[in-house]
């Protein structure tokens, strides 16, 4: 079975400064990780995506995340905040030795971005 | 492209009445699923299909039924609607015109049983 843990229900952060969502992770095989973020009453919008390469992974609207295999963890970052980033941040993953199998979703991260 | 859709946005049953959440995309994606979102609990996947003609169970399938003659559509049909069953609803996509393991979303219908 696959599972995805954050860890935090909310982030606060100040504008300007770095931010940090935490993500770890449990797959039996190669695992496929994905960021998503929910604006209010919306989708949810694709983030970024690691399934194989460099372990740092770049994404939309300034965002990277760093894949680390010995810690599990999938970690999204960004180096400075913007009030417009505050959202519900979720994190996902599959199973990339089952071809289409069903991502596996976390219970999402809040992130509050303060003036 | 819209991309995908779903309607209603809004919708109020009673319990034990019936209704139909539809979605379709206009991607040409081959798979297709049904999440739920509950606060505190995120994304639990309902039902998904792998192209048209096939579905399968996800993680909470019970009271839902689906079905996939098309490609585009993937209805969500609640038989007997239930208190437990208000929730927010979205549908998804993926193909390989995307990239293979980017899901695209519904704006999502949000659903109230009394």
């Amino acid at each position: 079975a696959q599972s995805v843990a954050q860890p935090e229900d909310q982030v606060n952060v100040a504008e300007g400064n770095p931010l940090t969502v935490k993500c770890t992770y449990s797959v039996s095989g190669n695992p496929y990780l994905f960021w998503y973020v929910q604006y209010p009453n919306r989708g949810l919008q694709f983030l970024l995506k690691y399934i194989t390469g460099d372990n740092l992974v770049k994404g939309s609207y300034g965002f990277e995340a760093e894949f680390n295999k010995s810690q599990t963890s999938f970690h999204l970052k960004k180096p400075s905040a913007l009030v417009s980033d505050s959202a519900l941040y979720f994190c996902a993953v599959r199973d990339g030795n089952s071809g289409y199998s069903t991502l596996t979703f976390g219970k999402g991260t809040m992130l509050l971005v303060s003036p | 492209n819209a991309g995908v859709t779903q309607t209603p946005k809004f919708q109020v049953l009673k319990t034990g009445q019936s209704m139909t959440l539809q979605c379709a995309q206009d991607m040409n994606h081959e798979y297709m699923s049904w999440y739920r979102q509950d606060p505190g609990m995120g994304l639990r996947l309902i039902h998904y299909s792998v192209g048209a003609g096939i579905t399968d169970q996800g993680e909470v399938p019970n009271g839902y039924n689906v079905s996939r003659s098309t490609t585009e559509d993937f209805p969500l049909r609640l038989l007997s609607a239930a208190p437990s069953q208000t929730s927010v609803y979205f549908c998804a996509s993926i193909g390989a015109s995307g990239g293979r393991d980017t899901q695209y979303f519904g704006p999502g219908t949000r659903l109230t049983v009394l």
